[in-house]
This record gives C-alpha cells, structure tokens and sequence, in this order.
C-alpha cells in the first residue's frame, strides 16, 4: 500500500510568485492534514480536511494560503503571492476516519528567494 | 490549549548506551500521545503511540515509552542504542476527538548517537 506522496519534494521560487503543493494521502483516509516547519521552529498545524470538508483551518497563516481537497482525494495548497517567510518544510499526513495515528509524507522543501 | 515541552533540544550518547528523550504535555482533556521520527533526509515516521489500554507502548526497534498520566509525561527510552538511530524525535499530543485529531507538537529532540 502506497504511503502519504507528497509533490515536490522541494521548490524554490521568487518572491511574490505562487506555488501549488500537492499530497496524495493513503488510499481510503478520510482525514488530511497539513503542517509546516519553519526553520528552527517547531512542526505547526495549518488544517484539517475530513474528505472535501474543511474541519479545521485555524492554523493557516493569513489569506495567501488555500488549500483545496477536491472529491475528497488529493489536496493542494497554494502560495499566493509567496513571501519569504512562507519558507520551510510542508508536510501532509493522513489518518483514517476513526483518528488515531496519522500517516506523514516526505515533505515539501519550499525556499522563497 | 495543549502544549508540548521536550525538555533536551539535542541528547548526544555513545553507541550501546541507554537513552532517554523526554516528553511532557500539558492539556485539559483526555489526549493521544505520540513519537515520530526523522531520519536524515527522510519524512515524519511514526514511532509508537499511546491511544489507550496500558500505558507502556513498545516500538519494533526497541523503544518504549510510558504514558505517565499524574506526571503528564510520555518519555522515550531505549536500552541500548544504534548509530542508526541517530535523528530528530518528535513528542506529539493531540484531544481524543471526534473527526480525527490535530497533532500539537514538542521542538523535536536530535539524538546524536556517536561511536
């Protein structure tokens, strides 16, 4: 069984372009999540799907960021207009419908420039 | 709100020595306790995890840890490490929720493993 894939693995862009990252969770997961590291901080949640549904979003840092599960499979989260300190690692996991361990990918090392 | 304190930002130990990793959390419901692991260059792998039923939990590499609930704590031991063991250690707690559970995680801890 396929893991959390996560797309890119890293990404560096310019300040004030966009970026899309895009995770695949496990297969049957209804939960999504996604979370960010910022260099030397700790690992934050941004939010939560429970299928297409937003459950929670109360981590996303202001309105530059949107995050779409569409069908309720794959998800994407979009930088727009990227900033510096937008940078860092993004990770998605995902956890079947009854919670209990989530399931991380590789992450997505995006550098704004 | 919750909150993780991992006590040791980087733990170095030589290889075959016991190590600990400690963990403690603060909330005001009942909670999931979790590790996950990074090694170098790789994603987030879970380690173990407490969820209920006894309260030491064993991973497949030799690590435990014990859901210490007077002490909010959750500590992570090994008996005898590896080299390979050497990687960033994530404590992460979340609320026994209903649609899933939003992790709140510690700062990490680098357990440097030297021979």
């Amino acid at each position: 069984e396929a893991g959390v894939t996560q797309f890119p693995s890293h990404s560096v862009i310019e300040k004030g372009q966009t970026v899309t990252l895009r995770c695949d969770p496990i297969s049957g997961h209804d939960n999504l999540y996604w979370y960010r590291r910022v260099m030397g901080k700790e690992i934050k949640f941004l939010l939560h799907f429970v299928k297409e549904s937003k459950q929670d979003e109360s981590g996303m840092p202001n309105n530059r960021f949107l995050a779409e599960r569409t069908g309720g499979t794959y998800s994407t989260l979009k930088v727009q207009p990227a900033e510096l300190e937008d940078s860092g690692v993004y990770f998605c996991a995902s956890s079947q419908a009854t919670g209990g361990a989530a399931f991380f990918g590789q992450g997505t090392r995006l550098t704004v420039v | 709100a919750q909150s993780v304190t991992q006590l040791d930002s980087q733990v170095p130990v030589f290889e075959e020595a016991p190590v600990e990793l400690r963990c403690n959390y603060s909330s005001s419901v009942s909670v999931y306790l979790f590790w996950y692991v990074q090694y170098p260059n790789q994603g987030l792998q879970l380690l173990l995890k407490y969820l209920s039923g006894s309260t030491l939990v064993e991973s497949i590499n030799g690590f435990e840890a014990e859901f210490n609930k007077s002490q909010t704590s959750f500590h992570l031991r090994k008996p005898s490490v590896h080299i390979s063991d050497t990687a960033e250690y994530f404590c992460a707690v979340s609320d026994v929720g209903l649609y899933g559970n939003k992790l709140v995680f510690g700062a990490g801890t680098i357990l440097r493993v030297k021979s």
